[in-house]
Parts: structure tokens; C-alpha cells; sequence
């Protein structure tokens, strides 16, 4: 069973402070994805990370897969109320249609 | 991306009664999953609907319980049947696209809540 480890499960910071968020597994991943989710919404994608060692920006937001593409991280530089939401990591298997997610994130940024 | 239209938004229920869920993609599409989010926590996938044969389940989901269709390649529904508190929870369909055909395209949701 392919388990993808997210950490930490809870976060509450102030807005402006930084932080990152860490997605670990045993497994190898052929891509790695990054969702967040708003309440009352389903998970809206962010990133796919497909080569060992990628890094991606999405404005505020840094991704990165890891060389041997079975961990991630996703860094948020000076954090906004805005960035509010659970934010779950979700890895593809080669060959396989189905997604392994992550346990999820519950990040909070307090104004 | 995917346009992805789920019905009902939230629901309560009954326990002992059934519910279905309807999903409808703005796109033919192979496959259609679907997913339970318990309340603040992640998603776990009860099966994958595929046009013209029957639904694969994952393990400690069974068809009795949550029977689904998928009678074209644009639309499925999931029931979940004789109800119990036990399986209030957000119901999401989904669908891959993109990157290696693995990028995940959701609904918004339906919120049962079984009294």
C-alpha cells in the first residue's frame, strides 16, 4: 500500500511569516500534485511535479519533488490570510489511473 | 481542466433511507472516481466508474452499499445506501486529465449529514 506522509496536519501562523509543508513517502512517484481546498468546495489543483529535483513557483508558493521523486514540499513565502484551506498532496504511481493523497494540511494564517 | 457539476450540494438525511449523487462532466471522459472526505480530513477513494462495465471498488467499499452508475461517458451517480450516521461525510466526484492523464479535476462537493 502506497502511503503518502503530510506534515504538519495543523498549521496556524501570522500573516507574513513563512512556512512549508512536507509530503513523504517509500514510494516512487511518476508525479506529485498540490491541491488546496476552501470549505464548501472539492480540491482545486495547484502544481504537478513530474521530474526528480523540479521545482516549480506559483506566485508566493515554491514546490519542490524530490531527486528521487518520493517526497515533496510546497514553501509559502510571507503567508496571506488569503492562503487559508487544507492543502493535500497527491501522488500518481507509473501505470496507475488512481491518486495516493496525503493525509492533508489544515493551515490557518491569522491577519 | 474539467467543468464538473455535483448535485445535490448538501443533503440530510434520514437514517435508513438512500441518497444519490449526481455528477456531470462538461466532457466525455473514461473515467469517473469518486471520493469521501470525512469531516477535516482526507480523501478516500470508494471506486472508479467506468463506462459499460461495472464500478471497481477499493477495499472496505462495497456495491451493496454504494452502488454507482455511469451510463454514458459525461454523467455518473453514486447512492449511498440504507444510510447511518456513520457515513455522514462530503461526497466528491472527480475526474483525471492533464499531466499523464493523473491530474485531478473535482466537483464541489455534497455534504450528507445522516440524523
Amino acid at each position: 500500500t502506497q502511503l503518502l506522509e503530510q506534515s504538519p496536519q495543523f498549521l496556524s501562523i501570522q500573516e507574513g511569516e513563512n512556512l512549508t509543508v512536507y509530503c513523504n513517502s517509500s514510494s516512487v512517484f511518476s508525479s506529485l500534485q498540490w491541491y488546496r481546498q476552501e470549505p464548501g468546495e472539492g480540491p482545486v489543483l495547484l502544481v504537478t511535479v513530474v521530474t526528480g529535483g523540479e521545482v516549480k513557483k506559483l506566485k508566493r508558493l515554491t514546490f519542490q519533488f524530490g531527486d528521487a521523486r518520493k517526497d515533496s514540499s510546497l514553501h509559502i513565502t510571507a503567508a496571506q490570510p488569503g492562503d487559508t484551506g487544507l492543502y493535500l498532496c497527491a501522488g500518481a504511481t507509473q501505470g496507475a489511473q488512481k491518486l495516493v493523497f496525503g493525509q492533508g494540511t489544515r493551515l490557518t494564517i491569522n491577519p | 481542466s474539467a467543468v464538473i457539476s455535483q448535485k445535490p450540494s448538501r443533503d440530510i438525511c434520514q437514517r435508513g433511507t438512500s441518497l444519490t449523487i449526481q455528477c456531470q462532466v462538461d466532457s466525455q471522459v473514461t473515467m469517473m472516481f469518486w471520493y469521501r472526505q470525512q469531516p477535516g480530513q482526507s480523501l478516500t477513494l470508494i471506486a472508479t466508474a467506468n463506462q459499460g462495465s461495472e464500478a471497481t471498488y477499493e477495499s472496505g467499499f462495497v456495491i451493496d452499499k454504494f452502488p454507482i452508475s455511469r451510463p454514458n461517458l459525461t454523467f455518473s451517480t453514486l447512492t449511498v445506501s440504507n444510510m447511518s450516521p456513520e457515513d455522514s461525510s462530503i461526497y466528491l466526484c472527480s475526474v483525471a486529465r492533464g499531466i499523464g492523464g493523473t491530474e485531478a479535476f473535482f466537483g464541489q462537493g455534497t455534504r450528507l449529514t445522516v440524523v
